[in-house]
């Protein structure tokens, strides 16, 4: 039973244009959301979180948006750089439980030059 | 370091053997957990430790797996009698104390292979 759900394993936009990686998630406890940048042979590293209280939450070129009625979120990219060309996942946690986070699948970016 | 340190960062073993996977996380982090991740999926949680004791191990696949943390710091996680499906790379991450969230530092990994 995945809880957190990134349907799509790839995506591939042309440098400087906008991209939009999406998760959704089925357990409404979730209050806290992160999404977190992987390059190959690396650990994950944390990009951009945002608690439920929010709706949006912006760090330069990144910006993930929460919409808790359709458990969705989305991470925006803009302008997207070959650099970015990463897998990036979604993890959600329930704040004051076992603060553990549940990842998603990933979706692996490719930023063409 | 500076970061959270794995051992050894490639391990390839024969079906049947045990290995141990150390992990080192950042001075001062009080929280620390392990994941894997298996060819084509996502991060699955394994154990979460805040100190010394594993409030959470509902992520270990079965009795092979086995974790400890000794003295708030180093942890090290145990799989006896190997099997195939646990290929995998083990990733662990520590943290402060995450109450009211906050991110988790990853190691790069430890690739396991079981031949």
């Amino acid at each position: 039973d995945q809880q957190v759900k990134q349907n799509s394993p790839s995506l591939s936009v042309q440098e400087g244009r906008i991209s939009i990686l999406n998760c959704d998630y089925t357990n409404s406890m979730f209050d806290y959301f992160l999404w977190y940048k992987k390059y190959p042979a690396e650990g994950p590293t944390f990009l951009i979180s945002i608690s439920s209280i929010k709706d949006k939450n912006e760090d330069g070129r990144f910006t993930v948006f929460l919409n808790k009625s359709a458990k969705h979120l989305s991470l925006h990219i803009v302008p997207s750089q070959p650099g970015d060309s990463a897998v990036y996942f979604c993890a959600a946690s329930v704040t004051g439980g076992s603060e553990k986070l549940v990842f998603g699948k990933g979706t692996k970016l490719t930023v063409n030059p | 370091g500076a970061g959270v340190s794995q051992s050894p960062s490639n391990k390839v073993t024969e079906k049947g053997k045990d290995v141990e996977l150390r992990c080192d996380p950042i001075s001062g982090h009080t929280a620390l957990y392990w994941y894997r991740q298996s060819l084509g999926q996502g991060l699955e949680f394994l154990i979460y430790f805040q100190g010394n004791s594993a409030p959470d191990k509902s992520g270990l696949p079965s009795d092979r797996f086995s974790a400890e943390r000794t003295g708030g710091s180093v942890s090290t996680l145990t799989i006896q009698r190997t099997q195939q499906e646990d290929s995998a790379v083990y990733l662990c991450a520590s943290s402060l104390a995450r109450q009211g969230g906050g991110e988790l530092f990853f190691g790069e990994g430890s690739r396991l292979t079981v031949l």
